[in-house]
């Protein structure tokens, strides 16, 4: 199985600066047959479900602001958040469903305002 | 308006059964894979079960295999997950989700969860 480990769990941020989330997969995520990345990110407030925010590890949802970027490859991705706003207060996960759609989230990065 | 509504949750006892139940709107329901993600209280995300089309592909995490069961019945646009022989480890917020293959398989329609709690 895909263990994906985030980092850090936690990450306090003044407002307007900038947030960087991590996430490791054991094993590639890259698929061959078009060389994208199977590899998501979510937000999740307190008391809601999880909402998507990037797909293919670098292209946004449609409607989510474009301060919310993702990266990487193969088995080490980043989620960047520019200029911090306070909605932004949140849990964020990464997440696979590789190869076979069995599916794996990382622990989750809490970000609190500095 | 997409959406997804789960229903089925509340209080059981160790060993005991639930059926839970999420209602389809607003898209081709037949069309889509989908799926159980679970939260325990205060934990992170759990994915627990996907199911393809047509129900004839299923797949479980390892802890719930031979207890969950997932399934659905696209006549009704809705998706199913029975529980058996729950654990108190099973405690937790199951949410249902859409599963986009043409994504790279990401979630990107959840429903608001229903709660379920194994305590004696």
């Amino acid at each position: 199985d895909i263990v994906m480990t985030q980092s850090p769990d936690s990450l306090a941020v003044s407002l307007g600066e900038r947030a960087t989330i991590n996430c490791k997969s054991s094993q590639s995520v890259l698929n061959s047959s078009n060389n994208k990345n199977s590899l998501a990110w979510y937000q999740q407030k307190p008391g809601q479900p999880p909402k998507l925010l990037v797909y293919w590890a670098s292209t946004r949802e449609s409607g989510v602001p474009d301060r919310f970027s993702g990266s990487g490859s193969g088995t080490d991705f980043t989620l960047t958040i520019t200029s911090l706003q306070a909605e932004d207060v949140a849990v964020y996960y990464c997440q696979q469903c590789y190869n076979t759609p069995m599916c794996t989230f990382g622990q989750g990065t809490k970000l609190e305002l500095k | 308006e997409v959406q997804l509504v789960e229903s089925g949750g509340g209080l059981v006892q160790p060993g005991g059964s639930l059926r839970l139940s999420c209602a389809a709107s607003g898209f081709t329901f037949s069309n889509y894979w989908m799926s159980w993600v679970r939260q325990a209280p205060g934990k992170g995300l759990e994915w627990v079960a996907n199911i393809n089309q047509v129900g004839s592909e299923k797949y479980y995490v390892d802890s719930v295999k031979g207890r969950l069961t997932i399934s659905r019945d696209n006549a009704k646009n809705s998706l199913y997950l029975q529980m058996n022989s729950l654990r108190v480890e099973d405690t937790a917020v199951y949410y249902c989700a859409r599963l986009v293959l043409g994504i790279g398989y990401a979630f990107d329609i959840w429903g608001q969860g229903t709660m379920v709690t194994v305590s004696s």
